[in-house]
């Protein structure tokens, strides 16, 4: 069965840097998001991207992040300038497109800020 | 806006017992809702949906949710526990935005199994 695939699992940082979080997601899907989790917290939407452009953003996804789709089949999240706060577990989803189709989710990347 | 309330952080069975996961849901138009399940160490899965067609909707692993709209709720039942079901469940609600859905999740529940 397909998946989304996100490199790399474990990504730790300094304050301060850049970080990009990759993803693949499933090759006919139309759709992409970034959400994430902060331990001990609920999964959180950050963006959803359509057609190279952004469909819609959360309050947390300020001018520090960026999305995009460099090529036809990775789409990344960067951090301009890593904060203690942005560790998290971040998730990449996709889906076929249309409002009741499922997302499908990687297994995530683990950002520790230092 | 929309938002999910999943009622307990954590629900304790023994193996072969009854699983009742909560999940009570707000949305001011119709809302599609999910069930996802997270194993350590691994992403969300999806379990099952509710996309108004049946209001009893059956998943994997044996997991099914009902929808009721008089009590805004989507809980997630499975008859037997099973030593595997283990894990972190999510709940969420969507509401189509053309053709892309934004899932706003609850907190999650984290099933515990003994045996």
């Amino acid at each position: 069965e397909p998946e989304v695939t996100q490199t790399p699992s474990h990504q730790v940082t300094q304050m301060g840097q850049e970080v990009i979080l990759r993803c693949v997601p499933i090759s006919n899907h139309l759709y992409f998001y970034w959400y994430r989790q902060i331990l001990g917290q609920k999964v959180e939407f950050l963006v959803s991207f359509y057609n190279n452009e952004i469909s819609e953003k959360s309050e947390i996804f300020d001018d520090q992040f960026s999305v995009e789709r460099p090529d036809g089949s990775n789409f990344t999240l960067k951090i301009r300038s890593t904060k203690l706060e942005d560790s998290a577990m971040y998730f990449c989803a996709s889906s076929e497109g249309g409002g009741n189709s499922p997302l499908h989710f990687g297994n995530g990347t683990r950002l520790t800020v230092t | 806006a929309q938002s999910v309330t999943q009622l307990g952080s954590h629900v304790s069975v023994s193996e072969g017992a009854l699983v009742l996961l909560r999940c009570n849901y707000s949305s001011s138009v119709p809302p599609y809702l999910f069930w996802y399940v997270q194993y350590p160490n691994q992403g969300l899965q999806l379990l099952l949906k509710y996309t108004s067609a049946a209001t009893l909707v059956k998943g994997i692993n044996g997991f099914e949710a009902e929808f009721k709209k008089s009590e805004t709720s989507f809980h997630l039942t499975k008859p037997s526990a099973h030593m595997s079901d283990a894990a972190e469940y999510f709940c969420a609600v969507s509401v189509a935005r053309g053709g892309y859905s934004t899932l706003t999740f609850g907190k999650g529940t984290m099933l515990l199994v003994s045996p």
